[in-house]
């Protein structure tokens, strides 16, 4: 049984670009939440989605979005990149909507030049 | 609004007692998590209070005070492989968010 899957494992990117991330949740979980995490400090909630729609968000600008997919898979998107913007971004599945039980994806490392 | 409080850092002896505290202030509580997160991995689930008390798992347990907005984590006879940054976090009753502390990284001596 696959756990939460993350493509790509790294990336690199300047300054102004776009980029989007993307997470497979473990079989049975139809509940996808996505953090940042900057360097020793701990993951902040971004948003949550659940059914393809978004449910929760944290206060994060609009620059970041996302989607949810049919099959529970999800992407986040982030444009106009910041320097700021360079953290480990981490998706997180749950089951049935809700957020406990989260398992963590490993985690795709983004370096904002 | 919700806020969480751990130590920086903490260091311990190889075969010894760690507590690791950690304190929050929330308006709609509705759990409490401790994960583990090794330099470079994703965290991984340790435990969830949401009643007062203390749980224990193997060499983990946690404790949970609701009305003194505290709870903490103790691991017993450390092993080097317990280095790592660990994780508490609050789950808000009112929109189901999980909110993490900024991790207390511990270092494991021999």
């Amino acid at each position: 049984d696959a756990g939460v899957t993350q493509s790509p494992t790294h990336l690199i990117k300047t300054r102004g670009q776009q980029v989007t991330l993307r997470c497979s949740p473990k079989s049975g979980h139809d509940t996808v939440s996505w953090y940042q995490q900057a360097l020793g400090q701990g993951p902040q909630f971004i948003f949550q989605y659940y059914e393809e729609e978004e449910r929760q968000r944290g206060n994060f600008p609009d620059r970041f979005s996302g989607h949810q997919f049919p099959n529970y898979s999800s992407e986040l998107n982030v444009n106009a990149l910041l320097l700021g913007d360079s953290a480990l971004y981490l998706c997180a599945s749950s089951p049935q909507g809700s957020s406990y039980e989260q398992y963590f994806g490993p985690g795709t490392r983004l370096t904002v030049t | 609004g919700q806020n969480i409080d751990q130590p920086t850092e903490m260091t311990a002896t190889e075969g010894a007692i760690v507590q690791i505290n950690c304190t929050y202030q929330t308006s709609g509580f509705n759990g409490l998590f401790w994960y583990q997160q090794h330099a470079g991995e994703a965290p991984t689930f340790l435990s969830y209070n949401v009643l007062d008390g203390l749980e224990e798992k193997g060499r983990f347990s946690s404790f949970l005070s609701r009305s003194k907005g505290y709870s903490y984590l103790l691991l017993k006879e450390l092993q080097m492989k317990d280095s790592a940054s660990y994780l508490c976090a609050v789950r808000d009753r009112r929109d189901d968010k999980i909110i993490f502390g900024k991790g207390t990284r511990l270092h494991i001596l021999p």
